[in-house]
């Protein structure tokens, strides 16, 4: 079975600074993979999905990358805002079915 | 505007109790799926439906029940077998018509014994 880990669980960092958020999974035999934004008490908001063939996606300060072979993907948030602050996480969706597994998440603050 | 509307955002059930939490959808959306989220944990998965009057089980299905009647309803029901049921429940949808298309969610309810 799938296994998605994502590591820290927490990260705390001064407004500004660009930052690298970790997901590893452990089957590479996946469809896509998604980052999302979860704010406290809310549901999940889509940032950015890749491919299976892609390596990386962009959108504003938000870029992800994927290095299937090796069962990572990384967020990079560029010049940091205390609006930032929220939890993130990722989530693989397999070749095998129509499931999707999450990591339990990384709790950033980015103190003004 | 399109989206997932969960209700109600707040919910207690009592001893022996079965509730029930609404979940609607108005993407066209064929696929929805239920997650339970405790703290520290991962969404993980109750049930999911591909399709009106079809649902699979997830890995934690014990204790909750579900239905499909409608492309844009799947409510959940966690009965009085569920021995543990506080935690945050989302619902999701995604359109797998399209080829790598996101999940949408809602808003979540949020379940507690009284």
């Amino acid at each position: 079975k799938q296994e998605v880990t994502q590591i820290p669980a927490a990260l705390s960092v001064p407004e500004g600074e660009n930052l690298v958020l970790n997901c590893s999974f452990t089957d590479s035999a996946i469809y896509n993979l998604q980052w999302f934004r979860q704010d406290p008490g809310k549901g999940l908001t889509s940032l950015l999905l890749i491919q299976s063939s892609q390596r990386e996606q962009t959108s504003g300060r938000l870029n992800a990358s994927l290095d299937k072979s090796s069962g990572r993907s990384t967020l990079y948030i560029a010049a940091s805002q205390p609006g930032d602050s929220a939890t993130y996480l990722c989530a693989v969706c397999s070749n095998t079915g129509n499931q999707f597994y999450f990591g339990t998440g990384t709790s950033l603050t980015v103190i003004p | 505007d399109g989206g997932i509307t969960q209700s109600p955002k707040y919910l207690f059930r009592k001893e022996g109790q079965n509730v029930t939490l609404s979940c609607e959808q108005n993407l066209n959306h064929d696929a929805m799926y239920w997650y339970r989220q405790d703290p520290g944990q991962g969404l993980r998965l109750i049930y999911y439906s591909q399709i009106v009057n079809d649902f699979q089980k997830g890995d934690i299905a014990e204790g909750y029940s579900v239905s499909r009647e409608k492309k844009e309803s799947f409510p959940l029901t966690v009965t009085s077998a569920q021995k543990n049921p506080t935690a945050f429940y989302l619902c999701a949808s995604i359109n797998w018509a399209g080829p790598h298309q996101p999940q949408h969610f809602g808003d979540g309810t949020r379940l507690s014994i009284l």
